[in-house]
């Protein structure tokens, strides 16, 4: 059974970078697709990032593109998002998803977690 | 950029009745992008139907899901009251990459 559990620090001041972590039990990180997705009241789901490890294949929503980094740790079987020059416009829920076999599908999803910025 | 607009905004209906979820693309989406999930308040998004019609693993069969090219669809043939929860419909392969509809919220009469 697939189980992801993200982590961040819940505050983060305006203008500073954002570093989340998601863990991955239940599957490895090179196999699935992974991508995040936040979810905020004012815009929705709004997919951020994709990765396929083995496949090396990176994508970003335009909007986010020069400000976030994907990644994964193969070391660690975990999955990472850096957003850099965070505002309040990125207060949100955000999910560490992945997905097998037809590539457009969110199979599995953590519970989320929040994250406030504000000064 | 592909836009996806989910009406109604809210749908009324009572455990027992018929709900019927539309999703429009505003350009065509191939049948195999075409994906719904069901979220209930606090909770993460659960897929539902992928690829237009197919059912995740799990999802009982009275969830069904039809359309193509701008026009889908989402049914629930006879609400349980475990099914009231906000529906999304989600697009893949377009600009950007995946993108949502805003979304049905499922409230009981």
């Amino acid at each position: 059974q697939v189980q992801l559990q993200e982590s961040g620090p819940g505050l983060v001041r305006p203008s500073e970078t954002l570093s989340l972590t998601c863990s991955v039990s239940g599957a490895s990180v090179r196999r699935y697709f992974w991508s995040w997705i936040r979810q905020s009241p004012g815009k929705g789901l709004e997919w951020i990032a994709y990765i396929y490890y083995s496949g090396n294949n990176i994508h970003y929503n335009p909007s986010l593109r020069s400000r976030v980094t994907i990644s994964v740790d193969t070391s660690k079987n975990q999955l990472s998002l850096q957003m850099r020059s965070v505002t309040a416009a990125d207060t949100a829920i955000y999910y560490c998803t992945g997905g097998v076999g037809a590539a457009g599908k969110f199979d599995h999803w953590g519970p989320g977690t929040r994250l406030t910025v504000s000064s | 950029e592909i836009v996806l607009t989910q009406s109604p905004g809210t749908l009324s209906l009572s455990p027992g009745e018929r709900a019927t979820f539309s999703c429009r693309a505003s350009q065509s989406v191939g049948i195999r992008d075409l994906a719904w999930y069901q979220q209930k308040s606090g909770q993460a998004p659960r897929l539902l139907i992928y690829a237009t019609s197919d059912r995740a693993t799990g999802v009982p069969d009275r969830f069904s899901g039809s359309g193509s090219g701008t026009d889908f669809t989402l049914t629930i043939s006879r609400l349980e009251p475990e099914d009231f929860a906000v529906y999304y419909c989600q697009q893949y392969g377009g600009s950007p990459m995946f993108s949502f509809g805003q979304g049905t919220k499922l409230e009981v009469k």
